[in-house]
């Protein structure tokens, strides 16, 4: 079955990057998500990646993606205030890619000042 | 402005007693998902349907039913809630290539 794994916390120095990581079980993914919860509100997709490609660059946000060890990573360069959020990583296994998806713990990322 | 609705946004009943939890979405998706997100567990997958009549079992099914008459809408019933079904329930609708658009979240607390 499928399982998605993230670490709980990360906290990172304003204007660093942060790199926030998750690996999961299921190697017949097809895509994986990136989304982004801010306090009180849903989810916000970030980004995604097609589980053929390596990586995937959008402004601030760099994807990686290494399928042999099955482990994916956000990187947000020079992150700010605004970034402070619970991070979600997701994996979907269906052809079409959007009936379900299996969502990791989330990693709560904290900037400080 | 394309959105995914849910309504209520806060809900408070007692055992046994029958709710539903609506859904609405205006992006014209086919595929439409209920969630619930627990601390510690991330999201869990209820239901999620492909389709107008089209619905399926998701990783946590039990003590939920769905229906999905029209396309825009996917209700979340719960025909007796317990207590272990306090929660913090999303709906959310996709395009085919996964990208999930989610709503607001509906707070539910069962005593």
């Amino acid at each position: 079955g499928e399982d998605v794994e993230q670490s709980l916390f990360l906290s990172v120095r304003e204007g660093d990057s942060s790199v926030i990581n998750c690996t999961y079980t299921d190697s017949s993914s097809t895509y994986l998500y990136w989304y982004k919860q801010e306090p009180g509100a849903g989810l916000q997709l970030l980004t995604y990646i097609f589980s053929n490609m390596d990586m995937k660059q959008d402004q601030r946000l760099t994807v990686l993606l290494n399928k042999k060890d099955k482990h994916l990573s956000l990187r947000i360069a020079d992150t700010q205030t605004g970034d402070s959020a619970i991070y979600f990583c997701a994996e979907s296994i269906s052809n079409f890619g959007n009936e379900k998806l299996t969502f990791g713990t989330g990693t709560r990322l904290t900037i400080i000042p | 402005e394309a959105q995914v609705t849910q309504n209520p946004r806060y809900l408070i009943t007692v055992t046994g007693k029958k709710l539903t939890v609506t859904c609405s979405q205006n992006m014209n998706h086919e595929y439409m998902s209920w969630y619930r997100q627990d601390p510690g567990l991330g999201l869990r997958q209820i239901y999620y349907s492909m389709n107008v009549e089209v619905t399926d079992k998701g990783d946590v099914p039990e003590g939920y039913k769905v229906s999905r008459k029209e396309k825009r809408n996917f209700p979340l019933i719960l025909e007796s809630p317990s207590p272990n079904q306090t929660s913090l329930y999303f709906c959310a609708s996709s395009t085919r290539r996964g990208e999930q658009y989610f709503g607001p979240g509906t707070r539910l607390t069962v005593t």
